[in-house]
């Protein structure tokens, strides 16, 4: 389909609990983003794919987040112990071409 | 990475033309210049894109002055629909390279 596709749309995780997003690109896109929205609009950038591989991964803070795109499956965001300062809306993007990327709607997770 | 610096919100009303300028002095030669627009509960979706000069399509207008530093999304006779967040992003147009987000400009618009 024309969509990338998140899930869930919503997870809720105690502190240091482990939390697991997925994101579905579209088919035929090479190149796979996840960014950070967090309060007032802002955006981080988290890590890039170009296929399975990472391509740029400088916004990742690495000692909790990791991050995969394997063949046939959707790629995933995982983050271990999770913190308050990681609640926020991830999104993940798809793009193929010079024309932009295309944005699922997001998961927004809440650590209480 | 080029940064940039957008109006933080604007009011407008429905019919009118809206204008916003976007900032962006160290755009680097291979930069291209996207907005995306954001509704609520929404993930960003892309309007424009262009290197240089005039971009039209069917939504909206880029302007792009020659050196490039600045560019104006143009939004014909908006309706309240038109309500959103507004990003002008700075960037490499392909492949895997990150694209930084500005804070966005607020349009709202009353009816």
């Amino acid at each position: 389909g024309e969509e990338v596709a998140q899930t869930p749309k919503h997870l809720v995780r105690g502190e240091g609990q482990k939390a697991k997003l997925y994101c579905a690109p579209i088919k035929g896109h090479s190149y796979v983003f996840w960014y950070q929205q967090v309060l007032k609009n802002e955006f981080k950038f988290l890590i890039s794919f170009q296929n399975e591989n990472v391509f740029d991964e400088t916004g990742m803070p690495k000692e909790r987040f990791s991050a995969k795109c394997l063949p046939n499956s959707p790629c995933s965001l995982e983050i271990q112990a999770t913190k308050l300062e990681d609640s926020a809306v991830y999104f993940c993007a798809s793009s193929q071409s010079t024309y932009g990327y295309t944005f699922g709607s997001g998961t927004r997770l809440t650590v209480v | 990475l080029a940064k940039t610096t957008q109006p933080i919100s604007m009011d407008s009303y429905e019919g009118q033309e809206v204008n916003i300028t976007c900032s962006h002095n160290n755009i680097a030669t291979n930069d291209y210049i996207t907005w995306y627009q954001q509704f609520p509960s929404q993930g960003p979706r892309f309007i424009i894109q262009g290197y240089k000069t005039k971009v039209t399509n069917e939504v909206a207008s880029l302007f792009i002055p020659a050196d490039r530093k600045s560019s104006t999304l143009s939004l014909p006779r908006v309706s309240l629909s038109d309500t959103a967040v507004y990003y002008c992003l700075v960037g490499a147009s392909t492949g895997g390279f990150k694209t930084i987000f500005g804070a966005g400009t607020r349009l709202f618009v009353k009816a």
